[in-house]
């Protein structure tokens, strides 16, 4: 069971593309967030939402783009990737800023991911 | 630079046994000190710890933090394989963006029948 969603779950793309990655999430927190996960390293924050603003960019190169248009709903949109953007990426959402018991923020909950292949 | 060292990396068992899985940290301004378990995907939450010396406990799963040591241990006793993930440790800190977990390399945990 996830409160998180997303879709596609798998994705194939050449270098050339241009497609989007969706999550969503129902379990009304403020903060969302886009991570990378490649092999044997640890998960890598690219962005992060609060209250639909874009709080953290963790210098990810600009061929990848996030869209927040809701505290529900987020997008990475990805267009002239490489192969070495093949990666699973996750999506989580959390308490945003408004929450005074800061730790309470720290819990994130994650989606299924979507598994990108670059050709 | 702050960092989260996970160990072992990996770790094989049979069913039954009991696992003591290892999180070290350096980091600055700590908050609080979270386990996820990462089965195909999507990473599941399982503990958040903020106090040095109390256990949380979920069914087989425990965790404790030492705050003067720096470090975690999440303990799973009469394993069974469907106890097979990776086990992620992140840490949060004050001071930091909104979000900014930093994680750990994981635990790669197989449970032999």
């Amino acid at each position: 069971e996830t409160g998180v969603t997303q879709t596609p779950r798998h994705l194939v793309m050449g270098m050339t593309n241009k497609k989007s990655l969706k999550c969503e999430q129902h379990l009304g927190h403020n903060a969302m967030y886009w991570y990378k996960q490649s092999a044997k390293k640890p998960l890598e924050l690219m962005f992060v939402y609060n209250f639909k603003e874009q709080t953290e960019n963790n210098s990810v190169p600009s061929r990848f783009s996030p869209e927040c248009p809701n505290s529900s709903h987020l997008f990475l949109h990805l267009h002239t990737l490489q192969p070495e953007d093949s990666a699973l990426y996750l999506c989580a959402s959390s308490l945003g800023q408004g929450v005074m018991v800061r730790e309470r923020r720290d819990t994130q909950y994650f989606g299924p991911g979507t598994r990108l292949t670059v050709l | 630079e702050d960092k989260v060292v996970q160990s072992p990396l990996s770790l094989v068992v049979h069913e039954g046994d009991t696992v003591t899985l290892n999180c070290s940290y350096e980091v600055t301004n700590f908050r609080s000190l979270l386990w996820y378990k990462q089965e195909k995907k999507a990473p599941t939450f399982l503990f958040m710890l903020t106090s040095s010396g109390i256990e949380k406990k979920s069914g087989r799963l425990s965790s404790i933090l030492d705050k003067k040591e720096l470090f975690s241990i999440l303990n799973i006793t009469a394993t069974q394989t469907g106890d097979s993930a990776v086990y992620l440790c992140a840490v949060g800190r004050y001071g930091g963006s909104q979000g900014n977990l930093i994680f750990g390399k994981g635990t790669k945990l197989s449970v032999k029948p």
